[in-house]
């Protein structure tokens, strides 16, 4: 069957570093993208991945192994508003996103 | 300017009931799709329209029918309510159905069925 698997719920302090791990099984594999939701806000992307190696955009990195089936999100010097929830996403051989349950990250002052 | 909307953003109605949740996007992409999230958080793909022509039927009951008068526009209609339907259900679009297309999400319709 295909899966993602992502931790649940991460805390990080404001100013810090974080790192959001996904690994994932589908049956083919055409890119992972990592998605940002806001509570009771719809799904905004962030970043997609095909290749391995790590695509920097400003304070968020993703890094893709396609060999290990793994994904990370890399969030540098975290800000209040960065607590949401962030969602990986693998599409499959039918292009078709599978979806994990995402990772809500919790900052504190 | 809105890219992706959906109407209404709140739906509370009795089981039984019929409904029809609307997605319009404004971006001239090919493809919508429709999502339900549940208690879990867990993005569930129903469906999946390019340019008008279903792509992706999921095992959804058949109570849900998606339907596409045009691509600009893929509504929901929902037959005979049921206590489990209560979820966010969230209308998508993406340039195409390929590869690379990331894709945009409407600001989501919360069901609660009573």
């Amino acid at each position: 069957g295909q899966n993602i698997d992502q931790p649940t719920e991460m805390t990080a302090t404001e100013g810090a570093i974080v790192q959001i791990n996904c690994t994932y099984q589908t049956s083919g594999f055409n890119g992972l993208f990592w998605y940002q939701q806001h509570a009771g806000e719809a799904p905004t992307f962030l970043s997609y991945n095909v290749l391995d190696g790590l695509e920097e955009k400003g304070r968020f990195s993703s890094f893709l192994s396609r060999s290990k089936g793994y994904s990370y999100l890399l969030l540098k010097e975290l800000q209040m508003k960065d607590s949401a929830s962030y969602l990986c996403a693998a599409k499959d051989s039918n292009y078709q996103l599978i979806w994990g349950a995402g990772t809500k990250l919790i900052i504190k002052p | 300017d809105t890219a992706v909307s959906q109407t209404p953003k709140y739906l509370v109605t009795q089981m039984g009931n019929d409904k029809s949740i609307k997605c319009e996007q404004n971006l001239g992409h090919d493809t919508m799709y429709w999502y339900k999230q549940d208690s879990k958080k867990f993005l569930k793909i129903m469906f999946s329209y390019n340019n008008k022509e279903l792509i992706i039927n999921e095992t959804v009951p058949n109570r849900f029918s998606p339907k596409s008068p045009d691509k600009a526009h893929l509504n929901l209609h929902i037959n005979s309510l049921e206590l489990g339907d209560s979820a966010v259900y969230f209308c998508a679009s993406s340039l195409s159905a390929g590869e690379v297309e990331t894709q945009y999400f409407g600001p989501g319709t919360r069901l609660l069925v009573l």
